[in-house]
Formats: C-alpha cells, structure tokens, sequence
C-alpha cells in the first residue's frame, strides 16, 4: 500500500460545486501539505499544517479550505467550484525535522466544466 | 520567502548524451535543496537532496547534483541519459525555518531522442 493515499484519483465535476479531496499517510508524519500542479508553474502550496492544531495558508489558498481530522488525515475543500480550479492536485507529507523531503501522493485529477 | 526558478521549460537531449538541468534558488541563508521527478501519470519522487557538507550529491538513477552557493544554484545531472529518463523535473527548496515550508520551481520537461 502507499504511504500517501489521495481519493479520488480523478474527478469530473460542474461549477459551483463543493468537492472535497482526501488524503491520508501512513508514514507518521506531522506535516501535511496540498499542492496544485498546473502547466508552466509548477506545484504551488495550498495550504499546509504541522499538526492538527496547526493549519497555515500557503500561496494560492483563495477558494480553498482544509481540514485536519487526525495526524493521519487532510483533506481538502473546494466550497464552490470554479473552471480556474482545474488542476493536479498533490497530497504530500513531511517529517518533524526540516532537513527531510516531502513524500507525494498519486495525485489527483480535478476538473470543473 | 524563499523561491526556486528553473530556467528551461523543456529540454531534449539524444539518448546517450550528458544532462543538466539548472535551478537557481533565492533565500537568505542556505536553504535545503531537493530534486524530484515526475514520470507521466505519477507522482513525484525524489532523487536527491541536499542540507549541508559535500556539495556533490549523489542521488537515484545516475543522477547528481552540484550546490554553488556563490551562484545560488543546484543543478542536477546526468553524464549519459537514458529513454526512461523521460519526465518532468521538479527543483524545491525548503527553508531552514520552521515557517519556510517547501517551494517548487516550474519544472524541466525532458524529451529524449532516439
């Protein structure tokens, strides 16, 4: 089984309307980051939490929200879906000490028509 | 904040040949530097990384990289390329804060020719 598990891996929906995207690890991680991954730019960070106390924005988070339900679990909110949104979308996990690498989910396949 | 900027958005090099791909970072100290890639349809992996010491690293794959502080930069590396090396590669830097979390460059697209 992977280490970082993203549900649903694709996923068709229309605008204006809420969807949500899970991610769960089994690594032990406290870190928990998503990202979105679009042509030319990159991965550019959400949100990200250090713990489930802990939940910080990144730089894109307008129209998005998270949720930290356990160390084991992040996921994320589209309230109302919009074209723009239209993405890859990446789960990852980090360990407490800054000088470890991130671990990515498959990813997941979001688009809004 | 720190940030990462790949200049080359794609690169095509013959199957065989050597590879560099560049990445140059910004950020006020010396942050911690990683390089991933990504095979179409998955997701990212990393190859190596970066945080202090020997400024040659050696990662996965053949692959390696050289840290240049006076440059700002941590290109990655290949002397002979393979076809599976196809994919898209990812530069990130992490701060040495706790608030400075990861950051990723654009990427480098790599096309390998026959």
């Amino acid at each position: 089984d992977a280490d970082v598990t993203q549900t649903p891996r694709n996923r068709i929906t229309k605008t204006g309307k809420r969807i949500m995207l899970e991610c769960s690890q089994t690594k032990g991680h406290d870190r928990m980051y998503w990202y979105r991954q679009d042509p030319g730019l990159g991965l550019r960070l959400i949100y990200y939490s250090f713990d489930v106390k802990d939940i910080n924005k990144g730089e894109i988070s307008d129209g998005y929200s998270v949720s930290r339900q356990a160390q084991a679990k992040f996921s994320l909110s589209l309230e109302s879906a919009i074209p723009n949104q239209t993405a890859l979308y990446f789960c990852a996990t980090r360990g407490g000490d800054l000088n470890t690498e991130a671990f990515f989910g498959q990813g997941t396949r979001l688009t809004v028509v | 904040a720190q940030s990462v900027t790949q200049p080359d958005i794609h690169i095509t090099v013959s199957e065989g040949a050597s590879l560099e791909l560049r990445c140059n970072y910004s950020y006020g100290a010396t942050p911690y530097l990683f390089w991933y890639v990504q095979s179409p349809g998955q997701g990212l992996q990393l190859l190596l990384k970066y945080f202090s010491g020997d400024t040659l690293v050696q990662g996965i794959k053949g692959f390696e990289a050289e840290f240049k502080r006076s440059q700002s930069s941590f290109n990655l590396r290949k002397p002979s390329v393979h076809w599976s090396d196809a994919a898209e590669y990812f530069c990130a830097v992490g701060g040495i804060r706790r608030n400075n979390d990861m950051r990723f460059g654009a990427g480098t697209r790599l096309t390998v020719k026959p």
